[in-house]
């Protein structure tokens, strides 16, 4: 139990273009769902925080228009790169923890950026 | 804020050997401290975690201490295998009411056959 589903699992894009990353809370309602980052060997920073029907909480100096969350439903939450840039790429991953609990987050697979 | 610290960022065993990672925290206040485990290229995977109220707790080859008093919690897998080989990760949460998780700088093990 307790699977998000995170695609793509990878993307190539183009300096300018945005890119959308969606995760999906398959067999549990995720109320609230929280975006990390992580460089290569380096350990995963939070980006912000979703929480369905309401704006996402953005960690300090993460920028809330670069970086669009949207949490539609209880089963969904996207972020979208805008106008992406080569300092852009990197490993990005979704994290939910089963309603009910704070406890026992589950992740979801990643996705690897690039931009060209 | 809280702070996560952890050590080693490499460790190297031998099959069949123990491994020990250790991990502070810096905010009385957080009450649950997971451990994630990462392969290449995938999220992590919750391995075990372990609340406030409980000093240790064990799975299997896996087990975690905590010691709240000295603000630190640790790792430890026995009888390791090649398969343990994996980046892992320990996270605090809890601190300021906030139920997000502060992850440590992780610890790169492998395990020599």
């Amino acid at each position: 139990g307790a699977v998000v589903s995170q695609h793509p699992s990878w993307v190539i894009c183009k300096s300018g273009t945005s890119v959308k990353i969606e995760c999906r809370s398959l067999d549990f309602q995720a109320t609230t769902m929280f975006w990390y980052r992580q460089f290569p060997k380096q350990s995963l920073m939070l980006m912000a925080t979703s929480n369905e029907g309401s704006k996402a909480t953005y960690e300090q100096g993460v920028e809330k228009d670069k970086f669009l969350i949207n949490h539609a439903s209880l089963t969904l939450s996207t972020l979208t790169v805008t106008s992406a840039h080569p300092e852009d790429s990197s490993f990005y991953i979704c994290s939910a923890p089963p309603r009910g609990t704070n406890y026992g987050y589950t992740f979801g697979s990643g996705t690897r950026l690039t931009v060209v | 804020g809280e702070n996560v610290e952890q050590h080693p960022s490499t460790l190297s065993v031998q099959e069949g050997d123990s491994a020990v990672i250790k991990c502070t925290y810096s905010d009385s206040a957080s009450n649950y401290f997971p451990w994630y485990k990462q392969e290449l290229g995938k999220g992590p995977q919750l391995i075990i975690d372990i609340r406030s109220n409980v000093g240790e707790k064990k799975d299997q080859r896996i087990a975690v201490t905590l010691n709240k008093t000295a603000k630190h919690f640790s790792l430890h897998i026995t009888e390791t295998q090649p398969e343990d080989s994996a980046v892992y990760f320990c996270a605090a949460s809890g601190s300021s009411g906030t139920y997000k998780y502060i992850f440590g700088t992780g610890t790169r093990l492998k395990v020599l056959a």
